[in-house]
């Protein structure tokens, strides 16, 4: 099976900073990730797909890169609807999450 | 506009069965593959089962295997799953959540999901 690893868990930060999560697979996963956002009560938002692609009404500040084994979310310009948890999925290989990471207010 | 509606959730005891369903709206439902994914209380995502669009193709998660069943309905737009010999550890919102591209013949990228429904195993 394939593991998922994000990092950090938690993540604080302020309006306007920059911030980049990782995600590491425990094996090749080509570029089959996608990234998902999540508030409290809420279900997950896709936000990217195959590692890189926007999905289709989510603002141009997100951004993924990365393929094989270690990828990346980049949030641009941090704003106050970011403030969420976020999980990276693997699915070259059925689906797996990662833990999640919180990103929290500094 | 998309729309999965979840329902069937609630108490059961341990080793007792429970079935959910999904309702799907505002898509050709027949065209896309289906998955269950769920959420213990203040935990992370676990994807646990997928139906491909055309009933062909089923996969289950390792902790599901051999106790849970998948299946839908494309003339009524509905997706279940069947839950049998339930544990404390199932306990968890299920989200039913489609596929992303139409037709993939594995899970991949979930475009939708629904609002979840609440699976308690408690005695």
């Amino acid at each position: 099976d394939i593991q998922m690893t994000q990092s950090p868990s938690t993540l604080s930060a302020s309006v306007g900073d920059r911030v980049t999560i990782t995600c590491r697979a425990s094996q090749s996963i080509s570029s089959w990730l996608a990234w998902y956002q999540q508030k409290p009560g809420r279900a997950p938002k896709l936000l990217i797909y195959k590692a890189s692609s926007l999905e289709s009404g989510v603002p141009s500040r997100f951004s993924g890169s990365g393929s094989g084994t270690e990828f990346t979310l980049t949030i641009s310009s941090l704003q106050p609807d970011d403030f969420a948890t976020y999980y990276c999925q693997q699915y070259n290989s059925l689906g797996t999450f990662g833990q999640g990471t919180k990103v929290e207010i500094k | 506009e998309v729309q999965l509606v979840e329902s069937g959730g609630g108490l059961v005891q341990p080793g007792g069965s429970l079935r959910l369903s999904c309702a799907a709206s505002g898509f050709s439902f027949s065209t896309y593959s289906m998955n269950w994914v769920r959420q213990a209380p203040g935990k992370g995502l676990e994807w646990v089962s997928y139906i491909s669009s055309n009933i062909n193709t089923i996969y289950y998660a390792d902790s599901v295997k051999g106790r849970f069943t998948i299946s839908r309905d494309n003339a009524k737009n509905s997706l279940y799953l069947q839950m049998n010999s339930l544990r404390d550890e199932d306990t968890a919102v299920y989200y039913c959540a489609r596929d992303r591209p139409p037709r993939s013949s594995t899970p991949a990228s979930f475009g939708y999901w629904g609002q979840g429904t609440l699976v308690t195993v408690s005695s």
